[in-house]
């Protein structure tokens, strides 16, 4: 059975860089049939999806966050990772890890990891 | 970016209770469109996708309809354990972007 974990500081200061790791046990992230992704949720609101990551290394980030961030894969650790730089105090949430399949066009995200909370304050 | 609204954003439903919740896409997504559950302090887990397809292991009282602009999500006889924020999200666009949620709690 799939299964992802987030791992990573659960508190970083404003302006710095906030850097999340994702590892992935149970299955490969070299399958060529998933993308690997992040999704983050503030406190008590709706759900933001950040960017994703193929096996490969090709990425594709949310316009909203893309000057500030990156999104990496270790395949040799079967990990993917996720650096946010200039951090406020509005990213401050709960982030996600989760395998990004696809059929057809059509992509969801099954399963996620359990999330972290990430808390930007001085 | 293509944006998504539900509606109604809460409701009080009882067990046994037919529930339906609706997902609106700001342009045509064609069925596009997954619906996730998420219980307080859990992840999203995914019940729809593409509109209509159950996932593995989802019972079967989640159905999902729509195509276009709008979308259904129906439990045909609300369980105790389907009190949860509900979400749409679509993929029509490499932008994901995901509904405001609708939570279904306790008559």
């Amino acid at each position: 059975q799939l299964q992802l974990q987030e791992s990573g500081p659960g508190l970083v200061k404003p302006s710095e860089t906030l850097s999340l790791t994702c590892t992935v046990s149970g299955g490969s992230i070299s399958s060529s049939s998933y993308y690997w992704g992040w999704i983050r949720q503030p406190p008590g609101k709706g759900l933001e999806w950040i960017g994703s990551i193929y096996y490969s290394g090709s990425t594709y980030y949310n316009p909203s966050l893309k000057s500030r961030v990156t999104i990496s894969v270790d395949t040799s650790k079967n990990q993917f990772s996720l650096k946010l730089s200039s951090v406020t105090a509005a990213d401050t949430a709960v982030y996600y890890c989760a395998r990004q399949d696809m059929v057809q066009g059509v992509n969801w995200f099954d399963p996620w990891g359990q999330g972290t909370l990430v808390t930007v304050s001085s | 970016d293509i944006q998504m609204t539900q509606s109604p954003s809460s409701l009080s439903a009882s067990v046994g209770d037919r529930v339906t919740i609706t997902c609106r896409a700001s342009q045509s997504i064609s069925s596009y469109l997954n619906w996730y559950q998420q219980k307080p302090g859990k992840a999203p887990k995914l019940l729809i996708y593409a509109a209509s397809s159950l996932q593995s292991g989802v019972p079967s009282r989640f159905s999902g309809s729509g195509s276009g602009t709008d979308f259904t999500l129906t439990i045909s006889s609300l369980q105790p354990e389907d009190f949860a924020t509900y979400y749409c999200q679509q993929s029509y666009s490499t932008i994901f972007t995901f509904g405001p949620g609708t939570k279904v709690d306790i008559k």
